[in-house]
């Protein structure tokens, strides 16, 4: 099994600035890396598939970086949307998530 | 557009078998380009894959459920579904019906049910 880490559990931004979001696998996953956000009540949104490549109408502030086993989610400028909780999802073998990062509001 | 909708019993009794279908609106999922797949969040908790299922009936299950889980597709009706036996308390959770992105199982989940709440309980 692939575990997978993310740091921090929680991250405080204001609003206008930078995040970013951490996720660590237990081996290597090349670049088979997802990023979800995901909502109260809602389901998870797909971001970032590929480690890199946004999926289909993700603003641009959103873009992941990443291969083998460090990975970062980075959101550019943050808007009132974004605050919620994050997941990284390893597919390199069968899928596993992290335990996910809540971007809160400072 | 594409649309999937989870159904099936809200409440299910320890030792019995939960059994949920996801019906798909808006496009096929004979395509030869996507799995599609379950996961499920229990309260308050993070994302588990429980399994994926490929239109020819290729299956993939997360070796800590493969035991007790079953998913099936029903060309003609366009759906799939979950079977899980033997549930526990530790199976409360929503179950999230999901399509993956890709023809190779199983990347990134590009478009998701809205979800059900399933409650294991006598």
């Amino acid at each position: 099994e692939i575990v997978m880490t993310q740091f921090p559990a929680t991250l405080s931004v204001s609003p206008g600035e930078r995040a970013t979001l951490s996720c660590r696998a237990s081996q290597s996953v090349s670049s088979n890396l997802a990023w979800y956000q995901q909502k109260p009540g809602q389901a998870p949104r797909l971001l970032i598939y590929g480690a890199s490549t946004r999926a289909t109408g993700i603003p641009a502030r959103f873009s992941g970086s990443g291969s083998g086993t460090e990975f970062t989610l980075t959101i550019s400028s943050l808007q009132s949307e974004d605050f919620a909780v994050y997941y990284c999802q390893q597919y390199n073998n069968w899928p596993s998530f992290g335990q996910g990062t809540k971007l809160e509001i400072k | 557009q594409l649309q999937l909708q989870e159904s099936g019993p809200g409440l299910v009794k320890p030792s019995e078998t939960l059994s949920l279908t996801c019906t798909v609106s808006g496009g096929s999922i004979s395509s030869s380009s996507y799995y599609w797949g379950w996961i499920r969040q229990p309260p308050g908790k993070g994302l588990e894959w429980i399994g994926s299922i490929y239109y020819s009936g290729s299956t993939y299950y997360n070796p800590s459920l493969k035991s007790r889980v079953t998913i099936s597709a029903d060309t003609s009706k366009n759906q799939f579904s979950l079977k899980l036996s033997s549930v526990t308390a530790a199976d409360t959770a929503v179950y999230y019906c999901a399509r993956h992105n890709g023809a190779t199982c199983c990347g990134g989940m590009d478009v998701w049910g809205q979800g059900t709440t399933v409650t294991v309980s006598s």
